[in-house]
């Protein structure tokens, strides 16, 4: 059973505050890693996917980083609104089997507090 | 990306009863997903629905519990059979574009309770 953890599991920040979360994988057999964007009541939204050992995305105030060889990426949101409030999901797909195939985490619930 | 519909969006139902739930894609797509999250977990892989054979089950799924059909590349069925409290769960469809790393997109999910 692969184990794709993320922290911190909930967490508040202040709007205008930065703040980043931590997704860890096992880095055997690795082919991607997803970073999706999850409101209530709406489609999970992909932002994400890093293929190579040290990519950066970024994407407006977010952006990722990846380290394959220690197995974890770094979310970050820089400057919080509250319409970043949601769960942020890691998902790991991997080389062997389906590669479409994806290990979803538990996710990081965000709230940005006006 | 593809835009993908469920329905029911939400559903409270009697415990023995059973639900479908329906997966409409606007393209056709090779593969098409079912995922479930318990509250409190993760997202995890129900089956892969494939067009024209069985699903494919993940382990702990079983075909009986969750019957998927398949009729075509943009439509897909899932049912919680014969449905207990602990079925409750967010039920959400995927579908894999072929592109960068297989990137999956989701439909907006169906939330039920069982009473």
């Amino acid at each position: 059973i692969l184990n794709v953890e993320q922290s911190p599991q909930s967490l508040h920040v202040q709007e205008g505050d930065s703040t980043n979360f931590t997704c860890s994988f096992p880095s055997s057999n690795f082919y991607a890693l997803h970073w999706y964007r999850w409101e209530t009541a709406k489609s999970p939204e992909a932002l994400f996917v890093m293929t190579l050992n040290g990519d950066e995305k970024k994407k407006g105030r977010i952006s990722a980083t990846l380290n394959t060889k220690e197995g974890y990426s770094y979310l970050y949101i820089k400057g919080s609104q509250p319409e970043d409030s949601a769960t942020y999901l890691c998902a790991l797909g991997l080389s062997s089997g389906s590669a479409r195939q994806l290990t979803f985490g538990s996710g990081t619930q965000l709230t940005v507090l006006p | 990306s593809a835009v993908i519909s469920q329905k029911p969006s939400r559903d409270i139902c009697q415990r023995g009863t059973s639900l479908t739930i329906q997966c409409q894609v606007d393209s056709q797509v090779t593969m098409m997903f079912w995922y479930r999250q318990q509250p409190g977990q993760s997202l995890t892989l129900i089956a892969t629905a494939n067009q024209g054979s069985e699903a494919t089950y993940e382990s702990g799924f079983v075909i009986d519990k969750f019957p998927i059909s398949r009729p075509n590349l943009t439509f897909s069925t899932l049912t919680v059979s014969n449905m207990s409290p602990e079925d409750s769960s967010i039920y959400l469809c995927s579908v894999g574009i072929a592109g960068v790393a297989d990137t999956q997109y989701f439909g907006p999910g169906t939330r039920l309770t069982v009473l």
